[in-house]
């Protein structure tokens, strides 16, 4: 069965920096693969998608991801950070064939001025 | 198009009580989950269908119910409300596995 890590509840960074928010997959066969964020008391939007496509994913608001096979992650960066990226950032992995889509516990972004 | 609509948004429920939540979508989606999302533990899955009569339990099943007889509802059902079951509860729908979710608003419930 899929599952989903995200190293880091919290990430703090400061206004400027780079964005770094981990992501590693288990699953049996290439997995479909998703990064989604909330803001808060908010629904959750799709940021950004790999379908065994590209393996570099950009999305919205700056953000791209990339699928490495050989390390089963797909962590999330974008190179300047913004005041309005703070909220909560989740990684959650599909399999072909299979109907349930998992998500991480999520990671927290803090973004300091 | 109006999405997946949940109702209702907010809800309190005495222990012991019972209730569904309901939930539909206007996009045709074949897939349609229930999660539930409780603090630092992320978005739980509960139960999924991948289409009309076809329905399985997620990570956490107990305790809820779920039935899929149209492609557009897929309401959860709470049997016999506990504590526990206090949480913020999200409706989900896509196309397929290889496609991204769409989400209600959440559903915020309080068991007392």
């Amino acid at each position: 069965a899929q599952s989903v890590t995200q190293l880091g509840s919290h990430v703090s960074v400061s206004e400027g920096a780079l964005v770094l928010l981990r992501c590693n997959y288990s699953s049996s066969v290439p997995p479909y693969l998703f990064w989604y964020v909330q803001y808060p008391n908010q629904g959750l939007q799709l940021l950004l998608k790999y379908t065994s496509a590209a393996t570099l994913v950009k999305g919205i608001n700056g953000f791209e991801a990339e699928f490495k096979k050989s390390e089963t992650s797909f962590h999330l960066t974008k190179p300047s950070a913004h005041m309005s990226d703070a909220a909560e950032y989740f990684c959650a992995v599909s399999e072909q064939s299979q109907g349930n889509l998992i998500f991480g516990k999520g990671t927290k972004l803090s973004v300091k001025p | 198009n109006a999405g997946v609509t949940q109702t209702p948004k907010f809800q309190v429920l005495k222990t012991g009580q019972s209730m569904t939540l309901q939930c539909a979508q206007d996009m045709n989606h074949e897939y349609m989950s229930w999660y539930r999302q409780d603090p630092g533990m992320g978005l739980r899955l509960i139960h999924y269908s991948v289409g009309a009569g076809i329905t399985d339990q997620g990570e956490v099943p107990n305790g809820y119910n779920v039935s899929r007889s149209t492609t557009e509802d897929f309401p959860l059902r709470l049997l016999s409300a506990a504590p526990s079951q206090t949480s913020v509860y999200f409706c989900a729908s896509r196309v397929s596995e290889r496609t991204e979710a769409f989400f209600g608003q959440g559903t915020r419930l309080t068991v007392v």
